[in-house]
């Protein structure tokens, strides 16, 4: 079962627009949460990251918002691109194995 | 600036035949590993690698051996090879103390007819 719980499956946003991607997890011992985002062909890359020692991290257009409380955080991308058209994974590693939710398809629509 | 490379891009075998994905890297990490992406599924871990000669499962590891013999190559081998295999395959690697921070190669496509 995985261990971090990834939702939507997919979404489409227009030009400009908001996505958010949510994701949730149950053990207590992850301190740390990663993004990656995986173009079509390619491997996945890290895109930014949080520890749950602070609520909320921006780098540029996107932000990770961590609620440490109901054991969720969120990746928020703000003023959407027609270059984010990617799937992104949120993680949380644990005595070196890395977890990953089951990926959001983005497409944003010019 | 080679980083992570996986060697063959793409692979078709019948069931029960055998072969080796191979992974390298150049950025003098201590951890590897190996995933296989599902659609649905997302990454799943199938084995990974703290150092030269220490090897442990992952999520999914039947069906496949590794070792690690050197810091810079992590091979992948499927002993008999099932459809159930077929799969992208990738390798990614780190520091030993970051592992949140994986770097990953450009996948590997295995069909199991």
């Amino acid at each position: 079962q995985q261990q971090v719980k990834q939702s939507p499956q997919s979404l489409i946003v227009q030009k400009g627009g908001i996505s958010i991607i949510n994701c949730a997890y149950e053990n207590t011992a992850f301190d740390y949460f990663p993004w990656y985002q995986q173009f079509p062909g390619k491997g996945p890359a890290l895109l930014i990251a949080i520890r749950p020692d602070v609520s909320e991290k921006k780098e540029g257009r996107f932000t990770i918002s961590f609620n440490k409380s109901a054991k969720q955080f969120s990746l928020h991308i703000m003023d959407s691109q027609p270059g984010d058209s990617a799937t992104y994974f949120c993680a949380a590693p644990n005595d070196y194995k890395l977890s990953f939710g089951a990926g959001t398809t983005v497409t944003v629509r010019a | 600036n080679a980083g992570v490379t996986q060697t063959p891009k793409f692979q078709v075998l019948k069931t029960g035949q055998s072969m080796t994905l191979q992974c390298a890297q150049d950025m003098n990490h201590e951890y590897m590993s190996w995933y296989r992406q599902d659609p649905g599924m997302g990454l799943r871990l199938i084995h990974y690698s703290v150092g030269a000669g220490i090897t442990d499962q992952g999520e999914v590891p039947n069906g496949y051996n590794v070792s690690r013999s050197t810091t810079e190559d992590f091979p992948l081998r499927l002993l008999s090879a099932a459809p159930s295999q077929t799969s992208v395959y990738f390798c990614a690697s780190s520091y030993i103390g970051r592992v949140g921070e994986l770097f990953f190669g450009e996948g590997s496509r295995l069909t199991v007819l």
